[in-house]
């Protein structure tokens, strides 16, 4: 159980495009997931929580309207990245809670 | 500044002999710690947790020790095995009064299994 999914797995996108990541709780369903990007080498850094029916509420230097995000359904949060650039390439991933937090496999983000 | 350290990137342990992985954190306010696994190019997967009310929590191979006093926490694996060669997170988070906060993580240690 406690199964989160990503996609896609992977994009690469020109400089200046959006793009949108999906993260879906499969087998239970999560008021709260969050949003995480990893940059190599480093640790995992919280960007934003994501709270179904409500705003998001970003961590300080996330900014909210380069990193939309869009918790429509209790099974399901969207991040889109707008007018991506090359310092936003990344691994994003995003967690929903069920007691711990289970994560997603991950969105590696390339931009061109 | 780094709230939750991992201050060794790398740890190479024997199979069969015990895996010792090491964190410390800052933040007083953390009552709540958690270990991850994770493998390149994939999410964490959860390993143990602890809470801070506890100093130790065993589950199988993995036991989690926590001294409040000193800060620090520690994830011991017995016997290690080669499928635990991996990339170790330590995380922490607080519980704020409208539920669990995102989880603060440390770089991690990645841990060499040797035959």
């Amino acid at each position: 159980g406690a199964v989160v999914s990503q996609h896609p797995s992977w994009v690469i996108c020109k400089s200046g495009t959006s793009v949108k990541i999906e993260c879906r709780s499969l087998d239970f369903q999560a008021t709260t997931m969050f949003w995480y990007r990893q940059f190599p080498k480093q640790s995992l850094m919280l960007m934003a929580t994501s709270n179904e029916g409500s705003k998001a509420t970003y961590e300080q230097g996330v900014e909210k309207d380069k990193f939309l995000i869009n918790h429509a359904s209790l099974t399901l949060s969207t991040l889109t990245v707008t007018s991506a650039h090359p310092e936003d390439s990344s691994f994003y991933i995003c967690s929903a809670t069920l007691n711990e937090q289970f994560f997603g496999p991950g969105t590696r983000l390339t931009v061109l | 500044d780094q709230q939750v350290k991992q201050n060794s990137p790398s740890l190479s342990v024997q199979e069969g002999r015990i895996s010792i992985l090491n964190c410390d954190y800052t933040n007083s306010m953390f009552d709540y710690f958690l270990w991850y696994k994770k493998y390149p190019a994939e999410g964490p997967t959860f390993l143990i947790s602890i809470s801070s009310i506890k100093d130790k929590n065993e589950d199988g191979r993995f036991t989690v020790f926590l001294n409040k006093s000193a800060k620090h926490l520690s994830l011991h694996i017995v016997p290690s095995q080669p499928g635990d060669s991996a990339v170790y997170f330590c995380a922490a988070r607080t519980y704020s009064g409208g539920g669990a906060d995102g989880l603060t993580f440390g770089k991690g240690t990645h841990l060499i299994i040797q035959p």
